[in-house]
């Protein structure tokens, strides 16, 4: 059983789409995060989840917007694409208590033409 | 200044060579310290934590010294599929929440 699992793996589209990643862990965690890995390989984070709630955003454009229905999903919609966009972004979630490190998922190789 | 800074790298090693890397982060407020692992086009996943008494696991030892606000990982006798990244990540609670801060990584190839 994939522990946090994001679709879809791999996802082309042109400039000024709008398109979605979802992620779900099974782990019973209650936050979850989205992180940019970009072409330098510099993993940065974009926001944070705690049981639905917003808890970090790091100055991301608000074409970027999470939605999480339940503890367990936290999705990505990004509105009007653009060429910068493209990058892994990877889904990670971890207890509430602190020390713990995250588990991630397999990241969603985002490219845009 | 990055958060967290490593040397990229490259580090070209021969198997069975020890290869040590560090790292040093700016905010001194990071609670906890881990070692990540991050194999071509795949996730970063857990290697350690590393602890202020020093840590090791195999032919991994991590060593924190928080009042110089750096962190080592040394490998011992390292093997083919060490090959990787190896990412320094510092974790610090904020107001709000809580955030594993990443550096760069540290690429290492380990050849015949």
């Amino acid at each position: 059983d994939t522990a946090v699992s994001q679709t879809p793996k791999y996802l082309v589209t042109q400039m000024g789409n709008d398109k979605s990643i979802k992620c779900e862990q099974n782990l019973g965690h209650d936050t979850m995060y989205w992180y940019k890995q970009d072409s330098k390989k510099f993993l940065k984070i974009m926001f944070s989840y705690n049981n639905k709630e917003l808890i970090i955003n790091e100055t991301v454009p608000n074409r970027f917007s999470p939605k999480s229905p339940d503890k367990a999903h936290l999705n990505l919609h990004i509105n009007s694409l653009e060429l910068g966009d493209s990058a892994v972004y990877f889904c990670a979630s971890s207890p509430r208590t602190v020390n713990y490190g995250y588990t991630f998922g397999s990241g969603t190789r985002l490219t845009v033409v | 200044r990055k958060e967290v800074e490593q040397d990229p790298g490259p580090f070209n090693v021969p198997e069975g060579a020890t290869v040590a890397f560090n790292c040093t982060y700016s905010n001194s407020a990071s609670q906890s310290f881990f070692w990540y692992r991050q194999d071509c086009r795949k996730e970063p996943k857990l290697l350690m934590s590393v602890y202020s008494s020093g840590n090791e696991d195999g032919r991994f030892t991590a060593q924190l010294n928080r009042a110089s606000q750096y962190i080592s990982l040394l490998i011992r006798d390292s093997k083919l599929s060490d090959s990787a990244t190896y990412l320094c990540v510092v974790f610090i609670l904020t107001g709000g929440g809580n955030k594993l801060t990443f550096g760069t990584g540290t690429q290492l190839k380990v050849e015949l």
